[in-house]
This record gives structure tokens, sequence and C-alpha cells, in this order.
């Protein structure tokens, strides 16, 4: 079975800086994904950046970057120059990889952006 | 750009009642998928699709029906509704398959079973 571990309930941050959100992961699978959601306060689920189990590099969409410790088991999302529309709860989850259906989330993490 | 459309947005139902959630996709997505976030938790995936007239259970299915007679529309009925149903209720279309690229939510269905 798969799990999603986040351990930060809370967090809060200074616009401008930056900021990381941790994540572990427990599978047994060899191929698997991970992903990074963004919930704001109107509800709705975004896509935010991905990792493939076997990238070598680490993903980075804009200001989103994924720090991918696979010995570590860890996905951590690292926001660079936080703004307050990234106020929000951020979801990592998991997928057993390619062809899989099933997406298992964490409990997510609620970010603070402070003027 | 619609994207992934549930409705209703809000719902209190009785307990024992029945109802539908609808959600429709025009991205002619293949796969779609219903979620449940209980407060303060994860989604967790109730059902899944992946094309017209194809359903499987997911992690969660007791209690709830599905059903995808077309590419676009996939309902999810509740049937004898119980409080342990109460929840945020998400729709989620993807291309291919969830674990090779991003899936679009719906805004979801906040239900309240009283």
């Amino acid at each position: 079975a798969q799990k999603i571990t986040q351990t930060q309930p809370g967090m809060f941050v200074q616009e401008k800086e930056a900021v990381t959100l941790d994540c572990t992961y427990d599978t047994s699978d060899p191929s698997y994904g991970l992903f990074w959601y963004k919930q704001p306060s109107s509800g709705e689920m975004i896509f935010l950046i991905y990792q493939g189990s076997y990238d070598q590099q680490n993903a980075t969409e804009g200001r989103y970057s994924l720090n991918f410790q696979k010995a570590r088991k860890s996905a951590n999302l690292v926001i660079s120059a936080s703004q307050l529309g990234d106020s929000a709860m951020y979801f990592c989850a998991m997928t057993r990889g390619a062809g899989s259906y099933q997406l298992t989330f964490g409990k997510g993490t609620k970010l603070s952006v402070i003027p | 750009n619609a994207g992934v459309t549930q409705t209703p947005k809000f719902r209190i139902l009785k307990i024992g009642q029945s109802m539908t959630l609808q959600c429709a996709q025009d991205m002619n997505h293949n796969y779609m998928y219903w979620y449940r976030q209980d407060p303060g938790m994860g989604l967790k995936l109730i059902y899944y699709s992946v094309g017209a007239g194809i359903t499987d259970k997911g992690e969660v299915p007791n209690g709830y029906n599905v059903s995808r007679s077309t590419t676009e529309d996939f309902p999810l009925r509740l049937e004898l509704a119980a409080p342990s149903q109460t929840s945020v209720y998400f729709c989620a279309s993807s291309y291919i398959s969830a674990g090779d690229t991003e899936a679009f939510f719906g805004q979801g269905t906040r239900l309240t079973v009283v």
C-alpha cells in the first residue's frame, strides 16, 4: 500500500520569501509518480507539478520546484518568491506509476503568505 | 473553457434519501474519477472510469454507484444516504491515466447528510 505523509499542518511565509512544504512517501512499487496540488479557499484542486520516480532531474514549473530525494523517499515542494495568492492548502499525492488510476493523497499543509 | 463541471455545488440530504451528483467534462478525456474529501483529510478515490461503459471501484466505493454512458458524463449515485457520507465530492478527468499526467478537477460538491 502507498502512503503519503505531510507533517506540517500549517506554515507561514513572508511575501517574496521562499518556502518548502514537506512530503514523505512510502511505497514498495519500483515505479511511481509524485504530484503536488493546490486547493485555494474556493475549493478546486489545481495541479502544480509532477515527478516520475525514474526522472533524473527535479521537476520545475515556474516558481514551483520539487526537491525529489529518492533514497529518503521525500518529495518536498519549494515555492520561490511567495505571493499572497499562494495562500492555500497544498496536497502531496502519488500514484503507482504509468497506467495506474488511483491518486493517494496526504492530509495537506495550509500555507499562509503574510504581506 | 468549462473543463470539469459539477452540479450541484451544495446539497443537504436527510438520512435515507438518494441523490445523483452530476459531473461533465468537455475535454474529451477518457479517464474520469470521483473522490471524496473529509474534513482535514486528503482525497480518497470512490470510483473511476477508463472510458464509456467501463467503471471500477476505488478505495471507498461502499454506498455509491456510478455509470458512464458517454465520454462526457460520469454521474455518482448515493443510495440511502448516511451521515458518514457527509463530505466534499470531487470529480476529475485526465487524458490518460492519472499515473502519467495531471488530472483536472471540478470545483466540488459539498454534501451534508442530516
